[in-house]
């Protein structure tokens, strides 16, 4: 079975560029996650998706941060204009997504983003 | 905003020694899992332990979850030069799959 997908693998651009990272989640997942990890700290959730539905993005910075899942499936997020402050690794997580198995989540490797 | 504090910061042991890390959180909680993070990859599931559960086992791993002190520990035992990674505890305090992370701890396990 594929895990979760993630292009590219690394980014770099100068600040006040526009980026845009994509996720492939497992198949039939319907929950898909999307993290951002500060080097040395744990994930911190942006935005989760159920179904195609961002049912969480209170922590997406919205001024700059977007994120669409068209058809439930695919995910990509986007930052323009890229900050310094936004150099991390941008993680997608998948899960089955019901109520009985909010247990697991698969991570894919990751977009390491390095802002100049 | 990261609910857990993870203790310590950094372990390093010789191969076959335990190694016991910490998690400490400050809500309530539905359930309280671990993963490992080899560096430059993603997050690997261990182990889930729910808030009605004190202890649990996986292999040479072993969870403790104390809901009255807020607190969880991980015990691998006969650690392995595999098992160097860093490892971060994860609350979800509602069952919808929204987990926040501690910061985590980097542990070598020298061969």
């Amino acid at each position: 079975e594929a895990g979760v997908v993630q292009s590219p693998r690394y980014k770099i651009i100068e600040k006040k560029q526009p980026v845009a990272f994509w996720c492939n989640p497992i198949s039939g997942h319907n929950t898909l996650y999307w993290y951002r990890q500060n080097l040395g700290q744990g994930p911190e959730l942006l935005i989760r998706y159920e179904n195609e539905e961002a049912v969480d993005d209170s922590q997406l910075p919205k001024d700059r941060f977007s994120a669409e899942r068209l058809k439930g499936v695919d995910s990509t997020l986007k930052i323009q204009p890229a900050e310094l402050g936004d150099s991390a690794v941008y993680l997608c997580a998948s899960s089955p997504g019901s109520s009985s198995s909010y247990n697991e989540q698969f991570f894919g490797p990751g977009t390491r983003l390095t802002v100049l | 905003s990261q609910q857990g504090e993870e203790d310590p910061q950094a372990l390093s042991i010789q191969e076959g020694e335990n190694a016991t890390m910490n998690c400490s959180y400050k809500t309530s909680i539905n359930n309280l899992q671990w993963y490992r993070q080899n560096s430059g990859r993603g997050l690997v599931h261990l182990i889930l332990i729910r808030s009605n559960e004190r202890e649990k086992h996986s292999g040479r791993l072993r969870v403790t979850l104390d809901t009255s002190k807020k607190s969880s520990s991980l015990l691998i035992t006969a650690s392995r030069a595999a098992d160097t990674a860093s490892y971060f505890c994860a609350t979800d305090a509602s069952n919808t799959g929204k987990l926040i992370f501690g910061q985590g701890t980097t542990l070598q396990v020298k061969p």
